[in-house]
């Protein structure tokens, strides 16, 4: 089946920092989603993303699909962020089955 | 504001009893999945429904897990009996085309 990777697994920001996660994954997808898992385990959905680009707020995602990566920026971190974050995607034979990456795990300091 | 509901939120209960948890999908959505998710294997897929009728559910052991949807708005998800290693969190989803949508989950424990 498809692989996805995750990177950094951790990282420690101060509150006001920008970051950029990474999502590699195998093979073509379908669809290609980001959520935030927030310290309640709630997973919040942020993009909708299977190429292109999209903003919203002070996040913003890109995915190239012929080069099989996406980015999550996160700019002016704030503690609200923390949390972890999650790649999942729909590869290309697996009709809406997710397959998610290990996550992120974002701190974010005051 | 639509969104997908399961009850219960938290459930906790001894080796062996039967463990029935449910969701509610957004309106109108025909596709429905339940992820688990634990440390060790992370999120992965159970099953997964479409207007109602199973699609997939290799992911699920066949002899305790059973999943369902008796009618559109209702999604279950059955262990029968339930052990210590089904202790984990249950998601359910939906999704119109292909973008999905969580609920809150249910917390299991099997002690």
């Amino acid at each position: 089946g498809i692989q996805v990777e995750q990177s950094p697994p951790d990282l420690i920001l101060q509150e006001g920092a920008n970051s950029t996660l990474r999502c590699n994954f195998s093979d073509s997808v379908n669809n290609l989603q980001w959520f935030h898992q927030n310290p309640w385990g709630q997973l919040i959905n942020l993009f909708y993303i299977p190429s292109g680009t999209k903003q919203n707020g002070r996040l913003s995602a890109t995915t190239v699909a012929t080069e099989r990566y996406s980015l999550l920026y996160i700019s002016s971190s704030q503690t609200t962020d923390s949390g972890v974050y999650f790649c999942a995607v729909v590869g290309g034979t697996s009709y809406g089955k997710l397959t998610f990456g290990q996550g992120t795990i974002l701190t974010v300091h005051p | 504001d639509a969104r997908v509901t399961q009850t219960p939120r938290h459930k906790v209960t001894e080796m062996g009893q039967e463990v029935t948890m449910r969701c509610q999908p957004i309106l109108g959505h025909n596709t429905v999945f339940w992820y688990r998710q634990t440390m060790m294997q992370g999120l992965e897929l159970l099953a997964y429904f479409r207007n109602r009728a199973p699609l997939d559910d290799s992911g699920m052991p066949k002899d305790r897990f059973s999943a369902e949807m008796p009618d559109a708005t209702l999604a279950t998800l059955k262990i029968q009996p339930s052990e210590p290693r089904d202790s984990a969190v249950y998601f359910c989803a939906s999704g119109l085309r292909e973008e999905q949508f969580f609920g809150p989950g249910t917390r299991l424990t099997v002690l």
